[in-house]
């Protein structure tokens, strides 16, 4: 089974200070991990990626997320955070060569930015 | 740029109604996805497809049904709509298995 966990429902920053929004992953093996973000009333958009490669991967709007296989974890980040961050955020994993094609998302976290 | 885009974007319905919700897409993308998103419990995944004409079964599939009969178009069909159904029904589409999903603005579907 693949399963993700995003331990905070919320997150309150303040606008410039640094951001970072948990997630950690119970897979066995060599996960592909995944962020998306989701404003009022949309969809979600996608903001990076990790398949393999440099644990460190820079994503949109000055997102960058690192994997750490030793905490089983794929925290978001950014240096500084803006209002317009303020969305709801979901972490997703996938588990490669498994019959399983699809992701499986956390329950998301709300960031919120105080001006 | 369309891109995903759902129809419709409301709808009551009664209970024991059936309807379908159409997702439809215009970037040849193969992969396609039905998504339900309840509050505290994220995204789960009721169907997805990964080619014209291929359906598969996600995590929470029961009363519901989908059809794929053309590569840009992804139907959800509800057969007899229950109260344990109201959620917002998100549709997205992928070019391949673990490249970014395009979402869709979602439908928001109430069963009084």
């Amino acid at each position: 089974a693949q399963s993700v966990a995003q331990p905070e429902d919320q997150v309150n920053v303040a606008e410039g200070n640094p951001l970072t929004v948990k997630c950690t992953y119970s897979v066995s093996g060599n996960p592909y991990l995944f962020w998306y973000v989701q404003y009022p009333n949309r969809g979600l958009q996608f903001l990076l990626k990790y398949i393999t490669g440099d644990n460190l991967v820079k994503g949109s709007y000055g997102f960058e997320a690192e994997f750490n296989k030793s905490q089983t974890s794929f925290h978001l980040k950014k240096p500084s955070a803006l209002v317009s961050d303020s969305a709801l955020y979901f972490c997703a994993v996938r588990l490669p060569y498994t019959g399983r094609r699809a992701l499986t998302f956390g329950s998301g976290t709300r960031l919120q930015v105080q001006p | 740029n369309a891109g995903v885009t759902q129809t419709p974007k409301f709808r009551v319905l009664k209970t024991g109604q059936s309807m379908t919700l159409l997702c439809a897409q215009d970037m040849n993308h193969e992969y396609m996805y039905w998504y339900r998103q309840d509050p505290g419990m994220g995204l789960r995944l009721i169907h997805y497809s990964v080619g014209e004409g291929t359906t598969a079964k996600g995590e929470v599939p029961d009363g519901y049904n989908v059809s794929r009969l053309k590569k840009q178009n992804f139907l959800l069909g509800l057969e007899s709509a229950a109260p344990s159904q109201t959620s917002v029904y998100f549709c997205a589409s992928s070019y391949g298995r673990d490249q970014p999903q395009h979402f869709g603005d979602g439908t928001r579907l109430s069963i009084l």
